[in-house]
């Protein structure tokens, strides 16, 4: 089966950096994305990889590895809005989107 | 950036009733369309992915009578809730996919409450 696992939820400090995980096990692979959900809202993206390696886009960066099934999102200079859920799916052979069950990240002042 | 409009953005009907969700990509086309349902605290769950112009495909355990999509145009999708009851009340979004296939971007949602 496809199965997308990251963790349930994190807690880090206002000003610090924090590293989301994702792991994927999937029918092809056709991208891996990022997305930003606050409650009640839905969500927006955020990075978009299909190449292995490490995209920067400001404070967020995401990285790739299709050999390990790998991804992370990193969050630097940590600021409060960044209190959200992070989403973390990945486009089958299908082109349908998989999708984890998200990571609430929690930013402590 | 491409934007995706849903309409209305939150609606109340009574238990019985049918509702109308439109969800239209403003600046883009898009021949395929997908509709979400998520309830408090969850992750998305895939309802139905439709095409333009051809019946949509629904997930597993989604009722098609019950949820009925209609991808008239490059530009718009509607999902219907007919005969809701209280256990439809969620968090419906939609997306829409550019015609590269490359990106999929979200409208912002319609939360739904079946009094």
């Amino acid at each position: 089966g496809q199965n997308i696992d990251q963790p349930t939820e994190m807690t880090a400090t206002e000003g610090a950096i924090v590293q989301i995980n994702c792991t994927y096990q999937t029918s092809g692979f056709n991208g891996l994305f990022w997305y930003q959900q606050h409650a009640g809202e839905a969500p927006t993206f955020l990075s978009y990889n299909v190449l292995d390696g490490l995209e920067e886009k400001g404070r967020f960066s995401s990285f790739l590895s299709r050999s390990k099934g790998y991804s992370y999102l990193l969050l630097k200079e940590l600021q409060m809005k960044d209190s959200a859920s992070y989403l973390c799916a990945v486009r089958d052979s299908n082109y349908q989107l998989i999708w984890g069950a998200g990571t609430k990240l929690i930013i402590k002042p | 950036g491409a934007v995706v409009s849903q309409h209305p953005s939150w609606v109340i009907c009574k238990s019985g009733t049918s509702v109308k969700i439109e969800c239209r990509s403003l600046d883009f086309q898009a021949t395929t369309m997908f509709w979400y349902r998520q309830f408090p605290k969850q992750s998305l769950m895939l309802m139905a992915t439709s095409n333009e112009g051809s019946k949509a495909t629904y997930e597993q355990g989604v009722e098609k009578d019950k949820f009925l999509i209609n991808h008239a145009s490059l530009t718009l999708s509607t999902l219907t809730v007919t005969s809701a009851h209280p256990e439809d009340s969620s968090f419906y979004i939609c997306s829409a996919r550019d015609l590269e296939g490359l990106r999929q971007y979200f409208g912002p949602g319609t939360r739904l409450t079946v009094t």
